[in-house]
């Protein structure tokens, strides 16, 4: 089994619905973040926690919000979504404890709104 | 705000030359640095980290951060084909954020 896993892997929905990405991961990191990817744009930062009651906006948090449900456990949430918010978004965790220095990504999910 | 810089290709060189990707950052508190490899498709994968300035040697890759002028290169030599994907560069930031570069489109040609 992956070590963090996202779900859906794709989703395809309509203007103003509502969406939820989940992220899990196995390998008991403290630190969870949601990042998107658009073509050209890298890897932009949407929200970051670092336990359960600790959660942080990134450099484009609005539209989107998070639950820390458990430590394993970081979902992502498209209240009203948008066209504009078509992307590939990766999970990541990160155990700074580790010595590894490796901010490890899920497969992503890709997202469609039309 | 800060910023990080990468010109995004796409860079091609033929297989077996050296490949030499550079990136620019705006932040001169940054302290660690990555290089990131990504397939289409793919999530990102880890390459090289370099916290001092000078080069730091693993395999064919070679990451080399000069402080004073705020700038982290990677050297791929023996390029192969596998090589060819696009590379991100990425600053931490404070609370471990990592601020990714649009990344550099590489293609090796056999």
């Amino acid at each position: 089994d992956a070590d963090v896993t996202q779900t859906p892997r794709n989703r395809i929905t309509k203007t103003g619905k509502r969406i939820m990405l989940e992220c899990s991961q196995t390998k008991g990191h403290d630190r969870m973040y949601w990042y998107r990817q658009d073509p050209g744009l890298g890897l932009r930062l949407i929200y970051y926690s670092f336990d359960v009651k600790d959660i942080n906006k990134g450099e484009i948090s609005d539209g989107y919000s998070v639950s820390r449900q458990a430590q394993a456990k970081f979902s992502l949430s498209l209240e009203s979504a948008i066209p504009n918010q078509t992307a590939l978004y990766f999970c990541a965790t990160w155990d700074p404890n580790s010595g590894a220095n490796v901010l490890t990504f899920g497969a992503g999910s890709r997202l469609t709104v039309l | 705000q800060k910023e990080v810089e990468q010109n995004s290709g796409p860079l091609s060189v033929p297989e077996g030359a050296i490949a030499s990707l550079n990136c620019t950052y705006s932040d001169r508190g940054s302290q660690s640095f990555f290089w990131y490899r990504q397939y289409s498709g793919k999530s990102p994968e880890l390459i090289m980290f370099i916290y001092s300035n000078g080069d730091k040697e693993d395999g064919r890759f070679t990451a080399q951060l000069n402080k004073a002028s705020q700038y982290v290169s990677l050297l791929i030599r023996d390029s192969q084909p596998s090589d060819s994907a696009t590379y991100l560069c990425a600053c931490m930031e404070y609370g471990n954020k990592l601020v990714f570069g649009a990344g550099t489109i590489l293609r090796v040609k056999s």
